[in-house]
């Protein structure tokens, strides 16, 4: 398997521009995370889905970050007008159902380098 | 509230010395789950060893043990015989049960740790 796959792996835009991150989650794995990482505030979790369903959304910033997970095949991180302080890397993570209960590890993809300027 | 705790934001270690990374926790479900990553320079997040809150022995992955100490809420990293590929950020991390009733994954500050020759 090749991984979790993201895209691109380096994104500059313009303040005010959409900007659109792309993620392919490792086939069977039923659930997927979309993390923000910073020096400031370090990994934080933005949205978690499972079985493409969108279930804990409580780390999103604002109204203008959007997620959706169309299929089990793929997932979208959106930001809309984007900002500097959006400026990041976004990792996605899927993960499959550990034996009995809970999570098993979570696989990263190799992150999205995110500069907004 | 749920809470990962690494206190060493910075360790040089020997080549060749064992090295033990400082994680407390804070939670106060009785089910949750503890996972250490790897984040060399390149910036993936590798996956490196988990441990379950009912797991009676320490994991072990290779040169990566998990001395967990439940009773103190601490879960450190031990690596063996460190090399000079293990400088990089260490983070740990724990998964607990959500009030939305998912289980989450949050992340330590990290511990950046550079192997000396």
């Amino acid at each position: 398997d090749a991984g979790v796959i993201q895209s691109p792996r380096h994104e500059v835009t313009e303040m005010g521009q959409e900007v659109t991150l792309r993620c392919k989650p490792i086939s069977g794995h039923n659930s997927l995370f979309w993390y923000r990482q910073t020096m400031m505030r370090g990994l934080e979790l933005l949205i978690y889905f499972n079985n493409n369903v969108p279930i804990d959304d409580s780390g999103m910033p604002e109204d203008r970050f959007s997620a959706k997970m169309p299929n089990a095949s793929f997932s979208t991180l959106k930001i809309q007008p984007s900002e500097p302080r959006d400026s990041a890397v976004y990792f996605c993570a899927s993960s499959p159902l550990r034996e009995g209960a809970g999570l098993a590890e979570a696989f990263f993809g190799q992150g999205t380098r995110l500069t907004v300027v | 509230a749920q809470k990962i705790t690494q206190t060493q934001p910075g360790m040089f270690v020997q080549e060749k010395e064992a090295v033990t990374l400082d994680c407390t926790y804070d939670t106060s479900d009785p089910s949750y789950g503890l996972f250490w990553y790897k984040q060399p320079s390149s910036g993936e997040m590798i996956f490196l060893i988990y441990q379950g809150s009912y797991d009676q022995q320490n994991a072990t992955e290779g040169r990566y043990s998990l001395n967990f100490q439940k009773a103190r809420k601490s879960a450190n990293l031990v690596i063996s015989a460190s090399q000079l590929g293990d400088s990089a950020m260490y983070f740990c991390a724990m998964q607990y049960r959500s009030n939305f009733g998912n289980e989450k994954l949050t992340f330590g500050t990290g511990t950046r740790l550079t192997i000396i020759p």
